[in-house]
């Protein structure tokens, strides 16, 4: 069956810093595209990042330079580092796989982040 | 960047019900565009990919249209468990952006 757990929230004061792991389980990642997603508490859903099968990356405009995502193939995870975070990027971060197809169709069950001081 | 506005942003509707949410995307998106349900403290769920394609085990009252800039989600028959968020969200080119969501309540 194909997972994806989210570890590596939790409580970081802003200007901080925090590393998400999304390890995944039933499929290869170096074969799909990852993407992160984000979604603030009560608010919609926010595409933030994605490393494609050949090893690019995509970044949304509110988290480029701030945010990298990279993959390690022997632990089957993909890596979220984010730096200088504000309170702004205070949500629950997802990890996403696509499909063959490019659409999402399997979800992460999310890590929640809260930046506070 | 691609922007998708959904209408309406909240809808009251009973069941056995027939409702429709549309997705206007600011250019073109062909039919890359796919439309997810989720329930409060859940992850988002596929139900359409491709504009009109249904997900194994997406119950066939859920049904999806259109193509270019303009989308529909149409959910026949209501059933209590359909009562949720829905989002559409485009895969065209990056940055993918998702609509701001349609809340389905009771009425």
């Amino acid at each position: 069956d194909v997972q994806l757990v989210e570890s590596g929230g939790g409580l970081v004061q802003p200007g901080g810093s925090l590393r998400l792991s999304c390890t995944a389980s039933g499929f290869r990642i170096n074969d799909y595209d990852i993407h992160w997603v984000r979604q603030a508490t009560g608010k919609g859903l926010e595409w933030v990042s994605a490393i494609l099968t050949g090893g690019a990356t995509h970044y949304a405009e509110s988290v480029k330079g701030r945010f990298t995502i990279s993959r390690e193939t022997d632990k089957n995870s993909v890596f979220f580092q984010m730096n200088t975070l504000g309170a702004g990027d205070t949500a629950i971060y997802y990890c996403l796989r696509a499909s063959s197809w490019y659409y999402f169709d399997y979800w992460g069950q999310g890590a929640l982040v809260t930046v506070s001081s | 960047d691609i922007q998708l506005t959904q209408s309406p942003s909240t809808l009251s509707a009973s069941v056995g019900d027939r409702v429709t949410i549309t997705c206007r995307a600011t250019q073109s998106v062909h039919t890359y565009l796919a439309w997810f349900q989720q329930k409060p403290g859940k992850a988002p769920n596929l139900l359409v990919f491709k504009a009109s394609n249904l997900k194994s085990g997406v119950p066939s009252r859920f049904s999806g249209s259109g193509s270019g800039t303009d989308f529909a989600l149409t959910i026949s028959d209501l059933q209590p468990d359909d009562f949720a968020t829905y989002y559409c969200q485009h895969y065209h080119t990056y940055p993918y952006t998702f609509g701001q969501g349609t809340k389905l309540e009771i009425k």
